[in-house]
């Protein structure tokens, strides 16, 4: 059965520092990866996609990469700013037919 | 409207109760997912509609979890004789394309924050 893990599960950290988040899984067959972000009270929305063959994807200040012989993803947030602030989850899909398995996220904290 | 809604946002039920949560997605949307996040953890998958076809439910938890989508847009999530342990937030996500052919973005609502007491 596959398990993301996800730690620290908090972090804060002063504007305008660059910080990575990580992700780890257990079993390193997927089809894919993704990380999404979560605000309080609202859904998730997709931030990233690498698919299995891939080893990193980039949007903006933020760029995903993933080493599946190891079993980990990274996100990496260049320049945090406040608006950055919200929990980051990171999931797996295991095959075409399999559904997205979730980590517990980090909550990120930006400080003024 | 422009994304996934979900009624009611908050619900309280007494332990026994039944409770019925619904989702509507974007318009034209395939697929739908309904998952089960409980508090400090991440989403976990319930089940799957293709249009009105319910492809996959491994991921409901007992007997007492029941979903339908029978004109393939509108989605309810019932939920019989709620016990404690099923207090979570209830997110539905909706997608463009069919699940199988690749990775569609999949857009989530806000979910539904289910109480039980």
């Amino acid at each position: 059965k596959q398990e993301v893990t996800q730690i620290p599960a908090a972090l804060s950290v002063p504007e305008g520092e660059n910080l990575v988040l990580n992700c780890s899984f257990t079993d390193s067959a997927i089809y894919n990866l993704q990380w999404f972000r979560q605000d309080p009270g609202k859904g998730l929305t997709s931030l990233l996609l690498i698919q299995s063959s891939q080893r990193e994807q980039t949007s903006g200040r933020l760029n995903a990469s993933l080493d599946k012989s190891s079993g980990r993803s990274t996100l990496y947030i260049a320049a945090s700013q406040p608006g950055d602030s919200a929990t980051y989850l990171c999931a797996v899909r295991g095959g075409a037919n399999s559904k997205l398995t979730f980590g517990k996220g980090i909550t990120l904290s930006v400080r003024p | 409207g422009a994304g996934v809604s979900q009624s009611p946002r908050y619900k309280v039920a007494k332990r026994g109760q039944d409770v019925a949560l619904r989702c509507d997605p974007i318009s034209g949307h395939v697929s739908l997912f309904w998952y089960q996040q409980a508090l400090g953890q991440g989403p976990e998958f319930l089940t799957y509609f293709q249009n009105e076809a319910q492809l996959d439910k491994s991921g409901l938890p007992s007997d007492r979890f029941f979903a339908e989508r029978p004109e393939g847009s509108v989605s309810t999530l019932k939920i019989q004789r709620t016990q404690q342990e099923d207090s979570a937030v209830y997110l539905c996500a909706s997608s463009l394309a069919p699940y199988l052919t690749g990775t569609p973005v999949q857009y989530f609502g806000p979910g539904t924050r289910l109480t039980v007491t």
